[in-house]
């Protein structure tokens, strides 16, 4: 079974601040997707990375791949209290997806 | 990309009772998904929905109980039988595009179910 791990599981930050979330797995993924849900809302996709090494950037969020494509990392700057939410990794192997247990961000104005 | 709707977005129902819920993706796909979220949790996939044949059960989920449709490429329903208080959940509907050799997942606003 494959699992995928995210780190913290919580995180309460100020406005400004900037922040990394982790994902890592001891499974090769072929790509890795992170997705971000508000309440009472279904997950959105942020980017989907499926080269090893590979860095995306969608304005203040910044994500990549490990070399191995084992582990992934989101990094946001400059944190404003819109980036609030769930923020949940998915591992892509064969035809379905392994999502990890999320990250619980709160940006405090 | 594909927007996807879901009908109900909530409901409230008896234990003993079932609820259909459906699922419309606004392009053609291959592949459409169904998972449960329990509040505050993350995704486990319920089944994935085959046009045609019979839906692919995951580990600890049966037809009986979750007995679902697909009767074209853009279109499922997913039932939840004679429920129990231990059925609430939200339920989120996923259709897969595919990218070249990749692929991208996206998911309906989901259902939240409360059985009483």
């Amino acid at each position: 079974t494959q699992l995928l791990e995210q780190s913290p599981q919580f995180l309460s930050i100020q406005e400004g601040e900037n922040l990394t979330v982790y994902c890592n797995s001891s499974s090769v993924f072929s790509s890795l997707q992170w997705y971000r849900q508000e309440p009472g809302e279904g997950p959105v996709l942020l980017v989907t990375v499926v080269t090893g090494g590979e860095v995306k950037k969608l304005k203040r969020l910044t994500f990549q791949f490990g070399d191995a494509r084992k582990d992934s990392s989101l990094h946001i700057t400059a944190a404003q209290p819109g980036d609030t939410g769930l923020y949940l990794c998915a591992g892509g192997s064969n035809y379905k997806l392994t999502f990890g247990k999320g990250t619980l961000l709160t940006v405090n104005p | 990309s594909a927007v996807i709707s879901q009908k109900p977005s909530r409901d409230i129902c008896q234990r003993g009772t079932s609820l259909t819920i459906q699922c419309q993706v606004d392009s053609q796909v291959t592949m459409m998904f169904w998972y449960r979220q329990q509040p505050g949790q993350s995704l486990t996939l319920i089944a994935t929905a085959n046009q045609g044949s019979e839906a692919t059960y995951e580990s600890g989920f049966v037809i009986d109980k979750f007995p679902i449709s697909r009767p074209n490429l853009t279109f499922s329903t997913l039932t939840v039988s004679n429920m129990s208080p231990e059925d609430s959940s939200i339920y989120l509907c996923s259709a897969k595009i595919t990218l070249g050799s990749n692929y991208e997942q996206y998911f309906g606003p989901g259902t939240r179910l409360t059985v009483t």
